[in-house]
């Protein structure tokens, strides 16, 4: 199984500021996913990053707003860029297991914007 | 595209009960099945999966699903409920992609043991 860490754990940010959330594996993998959980609901997929290639955003997420990066196989951040209170969320990293769909979880990254 | 329905937000049973949590999917191709649990302050861990194998599935913690095609349903139950078991369940579905798979996910369901 993969072990996948995130920093930070949580953090409290002021709106108009940028958070970046990193997201490391201890083995290498060509796919990672970035969610998001809002408070109460359940996880939306933001984007798949793959090293060596752009970002692929889901519909409703663009680029501007959370900018990625992979710049190798066991890495990856997500910036949230000029936050709001409605970007408070938990960021989750996930990087897939097999080719059935299962995914490994990171513990995530609490944002609170106020 | 594929989706996936939890009947119930909440759920609360007593200790020692049986836990019945309900997913309902919908995928024009067979899909692949998960049950995840989310503990509090916690990321997601995988209960279990059906990857067309056996239609009865057993995972960690005495869960278990059973994949019901004529139904589209893949509930998740346990015959006993502990206070350890309070979480956030979410159901997830994918398909095949050559690699290229997505989860979707439930709207999730938080389940309350009463002692």
């Amino acid at each position: 199984s993969a072990v996948i860490s995130q920093k930070p754990s949580r953090d409290i940010c002021q709106r108009g500021t940028s958070l970046t959330i990193q997201c490391q594996v201890d083995s290498q993998v060509t796919m990672m996913f970035w969610y998001r959980q809002q408070p109460g609901q359940s996880l939306t997929l933001i984007a798949t990053a793959n090293q060596g290639s752009e970002a692929t955003y889901e519909s409703g997420f663009v680029i501007d707003k959370f900018p990625i990066s992979r710049p190798n196989l066991t890495f990856s951040t997500l910036t949230v860029s000029n936050m709001s209170p409605e970007d408070s969320s938990i960021y989750l990293c996930s990087v897939p297991r097999g080719i059935s769909g299962e995914q490994y979880f990171g513990p995530g990254t609490r944002l609170t914007v106020t | 595209a594929q989706s996936v329905t939890q009947l119930g937000s909440h759920v609360s049973v007593s200790e020692g009960a049986l836990v019945l949590l309900r997913c309902n999917y919908s995928s024009s191709v067979p899909p692949y099945l998960f049950w995840y649990v989310q503990y509090p302050n916690q990321g997601l861990q995988l209960l279990l999966k059906y990857t067309s194998a056996a239609t009865l599935v057993k995972g960690i913690n005495g869960f278990e699903a059973e994949f019901k095609k004529s139904e589209t349903s893949f509930h998740l139950t346990k015959p006993s409920a502990h206070m350890r078991d309070a979480a956030e369940y979410f159901c997830a579905v994918s398909v095949s992609n050559f690699g290229n798979e997505k989860l979707t996910f439930g709207t999730g369901t938080r389940l309350t043991i009463i002692p």
